[in-house]
């Protein structure tokens, strides 16, 4: 079965420092990723995915994130956060069947 | 391009009662997928609809069913409703499938919240 593990619930960092949320998934075949962020009170948008090809991938936001299969990873950094990137990140696997599955989420608070 | 909607935004509802929350897909997609967002229970998988057709559930309860019109809208139906029922549901939407299977990106509405009381 597939699974998603986001083993960060909370990360803080300053307005201007750079960003890294991780992500590790399971998954019997070569994996589709996504990264979704979600503002309060509001639906998932997707900054990214992968399908195949470059391992870096470059989102919306100034996003981008890495494929590793060797790690089963898929983490999302960005250079230099900024206060509107607050938010709740979600990373998943999908969706043999319709059915994605989601990590747990990321929320991330920006100091300023 | 209209993106995703869900009505209604908000639906406070009594232990027992049914609800009914409905979903308009992006237009030329046929699929649609309902989640479940309860505080502290992440995402869960409820239904997956395409071309009229359900084409898988989670492991939810038969009081959670729906249906998926010609026009490829969607209702959710929550039957005898609990109180951790309450919860953001998600509707999203993808293009059309391949032999039931769907990889395809999916696009989100903005929620339905229902709260039971």
């Amino acid at each position: 079965a597939q699974s998603v593990t986001q083993p960060d619930i909370h990360i803080t960092v300053s307005e201007g420092a750079s960003l890294e949320l991780r992500c590790n998934y399971s998954y019997g075949a070569t994996p589709y990723l996504f990264w979704y962020v979600q503002s309060p009170g509001q639906g998932l948008q997707l900054l990214l995915k992968y399908f195949s090809g470059d391992t870096l991938v470059q989102g919306i936001k100034g996003f981008e994130a890495e494929f590793k299969r060797s790690q089963s990873s898929f983490n999302l950094r960005k250079p230099s956060v900024h206060w509107s990137d607050a938010a709740e990140y979600f990373c998943a696997v999908g969706a043999w069947a319709g059915k994605s599955t989601f990590g747990d989420g990321t929320t991330l608070t920006v100091k300023p | 391009e209209a993106g995703v909607t869900q009505s209604p935004t908000h639906l406070i509802k009594t232990r027992g009662q049914q609800a009914t929350l409905r979903c308009s897909p992006i237009s030329g997609h046929t699929s649609v997928y309902w989640y479940q967002q309860a505080l502290g229970l992440g995402l869960q998988f409820l239904l997956w609809y395409d071309e009229g057709e359900e084409r898988n559930r989670g492991n939810f309860p038969p009081r959670f069913s729906g249906r998926q019109f010609p026009n490829y809208s969607s209702e959710l139906n929550v039957n005898a409703l609990e109180l951790e029922d309450s919860a953001l549901y998600l509707c999203a939407s993808s293009w059309s499938t391949t032999r039931g299977i769907s990889y395809n990106e999916q696009f989100f509405g903005p929620g339905t919240r229902l709260t039971v009381l």
